[in-house]
């Protein structure tokens, strides 16, 4: 298993652009979460879905930000339209039954 | 919410060296993690450890969940294992808490 990808690793884009970020997850995990990560606010949880299900977005931000996971294989992270202050590093993981696992994550840069 | 506390924030270590972290958390969890996030950024499982001691090389550690505390031991530290040591608190719903982390480096 190659673990979870992410996609693209880096990310430079001009304030008012669209955004998406995409996650592969691990087989057999049944949760997915996405995460932000910055030095002034350490790890934030944006979003988590169960079996492909959102079940809590109360760490999104604003409506700018949306999350998909539309089969278990699969799931983005949207910003529309970006800011310079979305500039982090956008992690997604997998859990549940224990262990978690992270991506690579993407370093996204609003300029 | 759950509190989860690291100590020390810092530390700065000659290469060989041993340390000991240490995570305090408020509430009863699920589950604990270990993390280490690298310089580069990688964010690496090193322990699930919900309670008990495990080792995996020159790592061990252990929780001890009925008084809400986990140790990650590092002995003979090396420049690679530099980094951010992160505490990680699964509660309901599979939901992650991190801790603040310890910033560890490891000069040669």
């Amino acid at each position: 298993d190659a673990g979870v990808i992410q996609s693209p690793r880096h990310e430079v884009t001009e304030m008012g652009q669209e955004v998406t970020l995409r996650c592969k997850p691990i087989s057999g995990h049944d949760y997915l979460f996405w995460y932000r990560q910055t030095m002034m606010r350490g790890l934030e949880l944006l979003i988590y879905f169960n079996n492909n299900v959102p079940i809590d977005d109360s760490g999104m931000p604003e409506d700018r930000f949306s999350a998909k996971m539309p089969n278990a294989s699969f799931s983005t992270l949207k910003i529309q339209p970006s800011e310079p202050r979305d500039s982090a590093v956008y992690f997604c993981a997998n859990g549940g039954g224990g262990r978690s696992f992270f991506g690579q994550g993407t370093r996204l840069t609003v300029v | 919410g759950i509190q989860v506390e690291q100590s020390p924030p810092d530390l700065i270590l000659q290469e060989g060296a041993n340390s000991t972290l240490r995570c305090n958390f408020s509430d009863s969890v699920n589950n604990l993690q270990w993390f280490h996030q690298n310089p580069w950024g990688q964010l690496i499982n090193l322990f699930y450890i919900p309670s008990g001691t495990k080792q995996n090389g020159r790592l061990s550690a252990t929780t001890v969940a009925t008084e809400r505390y986990s140790l990650l031991y590092i002995s003979s530290s090396q420049t690679t294992d530099s980094g951010v040591y992160f505490c990680v608190l699964e509660t309901s719903g599979s939901r992650l808490t991190f801790g603040e982390g310890t910033q560890l480096t490891v000069n040669p």
